[in-house]
């Protein structure tokens, strides 16, 4: 069984563009996050989706980031624009099982660096 | 403000001896904690978790204590492999609410040969 794919692994914009990361869940998990990590910092919890809808965006930063999960299946994080605290390892994770918190597989995440 | 603490951001330890990682939370409303391993350029991979309902649990060499008084948890392994060494985040949820993990800033662990 294939894991969570994240694109791009890594990505160097410049303040003020525009970057989209690309999320391909498990398939048939319905259960799909985004979680970024600040160096140094915690891993914190940006987003939950189930299927396509929005279940949780109370850890979205600001207006500048938006989350679509076309049809249920792959997701996409768009920064627009980037600022410097941008910056970080953004993760994405599914579930199958709303309710087996553990049950949450990680992709291996894209290093955004704004400069 | 930070939920969930880790105030060890390294540790060594020697090969074949015991590695402690503590983790200790603020919210009482966590009922279910996690233990994440991970790699350079890997996302974090689960280990072994535990209910609130329980103080302690057990998997091979790994275990997890809980002190839900003391709002602590600690992952013990023993006998630590150099296999072992990578960052270990303490996480938590609250199952009866939002379905998000809560982590801790991470412990660079590293066993030495």
């Amino acid at each position: 069984e294939a894991g969570v794919t994240q694109f791009p692994s890594h990505s160097v914009i410049e303040k003020g563009q525009t970057v989209t990361l690309r999320c391909d869940p498990i398939s048939g998990h319905d259960n799909l996050y985004w979680y970024r990590r600040v160096m140094g910092k915690e891993i914190k919890f940006l987003l939950h989706f189930v299927k396509e809808s929005k279940q949780d965006e109370s850890g979205m930063p600001n207006n500048r980031f938006l989350a679509e999960r076309t049809g249920g299946t792959y997701s996409t994080l768009k920064v627009q624009p980037a600022e410097l605290e941008d910056s970080g390892v953004y993760f994405c994770a599914s579930s199958q099982d709303l309710n087996m918190a553990y049950e949450q597989y990680f992709g291996p995440g894209t290093r955004l660096t704004v400069t | 403000d930070q939920q969930v603490k880790q105030n060890s951001p390294s540790l060594s330890v020697q090969e074949g001896r015991i590695s402690i990682l503590n983790c200790d939370y603020t919210n009482s409303m966590f009922d279910y904690f996690l233990w994440y391993k991970k790699y350079p350029a890997e996302g974090p991979t689960f280990l072994i978790s535990i209910s609130s309902i329980k103080d302690k649990n057990e998997d091979g060499r790994f275990t997890v204590f809980l002190n839900k008084s003391a709002k602590h948890l600690s992952l013990h392994i023993v006998p630590s492999q150099p296999g072992d060494s990578a960052v270990y985040f303490c996480a938590a949820s609250a199952l009866t609410g939002a379905n998000n993990l809560f982590f801790g800033t991470g412990t660079r662990l590293t066993v030495i040969p």
